[in-house]
């Protein structure tokens, strides 16, 4: 069975820093995995897919995930958070197997402190 | 702006009643899906279609419906509507029906249940 389970429901960091939002997934077969930013009263964007080709993934506006299957986690990181990165992020297991799913993780709020 | 339309964009109903939701994907986009997300139950994937057929079912209720028709719009259907199916309803498309796919989210429907 698939899961995907986002470890922090919200995460805070200062303007300028690191942003790191944690994402674990469970799956018998191996899955794409997507990052989809949600901000205020929008829809959702992709950020970045992981297909099995390249283990790190660059995504728009500098977002990065890295794939690592021996700990079935695939992390969202940016170097330097903006203001406008505060949004909801969710992480998303796809598999088109005899039980096609598609399972989004329950989210992470990113605040940013000025 | 994604592309992908949803009318309408807010819905006030009764319990009991019957609505019917609309989307339009981008232009050549074959695939639709539709999902809910609701504050209790978080994103959950309903339903999608590939060019007209039905390719996979998440947690769709049986009260819900839906279908893609030949110019490839795509209607929800929620029927005896329950205090619990306010939500917000977002469809979204991408062109293959592959797992790894982009897809490309709408604004939503506003569904408020009263």
């Amino acid at each position: 069975a698939q899961s995907v389970t986002q470890l922090d429901s919200h995460v805070s960091v200062s303007e300028g820093t690191p942003v790191l939002l944690r994402c674990n997934y469970s799956s018998s077969y191996s899955p794409s995995l997507f990052w989809y930013v949600q901000h205020p009263n929008k829809g959702l964007q992709l950020l970045l897919k992981y297909t099995s080709a390249a283990t790190l993934v660059k995504g728009i506006n500098g977002f990065e995930a890295e794939f690592k299957k021996s700990e079935t986690s695939f992390h969202l990181t940016k170097p330097s958070a903006h203001m406008s990165d505060a949004a909801e992020y969710f992480c998303v297991v796809s598999l088109y197997s005899s039980a096609s799913k598609i399972i989004f993780g329950s989210g992470t709020r990113l605040s940013i402190r000025p | 702006d994604s592309g992908v339309t949803q009318t309408p964009k807010h819905l006030i109903t009764a319990t009991g009643q019957r609505v019917t939701l609309r989307c339009s994907p981008r232009s050549g986009d074959l695939s639709v899906y539709w999902y809910q997300q609701s504050l209790d139950q978080g994103l959950q994937f309903l339903i999608q279609y590939y060019n007209g057929e039905e390719r996979a079912k998440g947690n769709i209720l049986e009260r819900f419906s839906a279908q893609q028709f030949p110019d490839l719009h795509s209607e929800l259907n929620l029927s005896s509507l329950e205090l619990g199916d306010s939500a917000l309803y977002f469809c979204a498309s991408s062109v293959l029906a592959a797992d790894s796919s982009e897809q490309f989210f709408g604004p939503g429907t506003r569904l408020t249940v009263l």
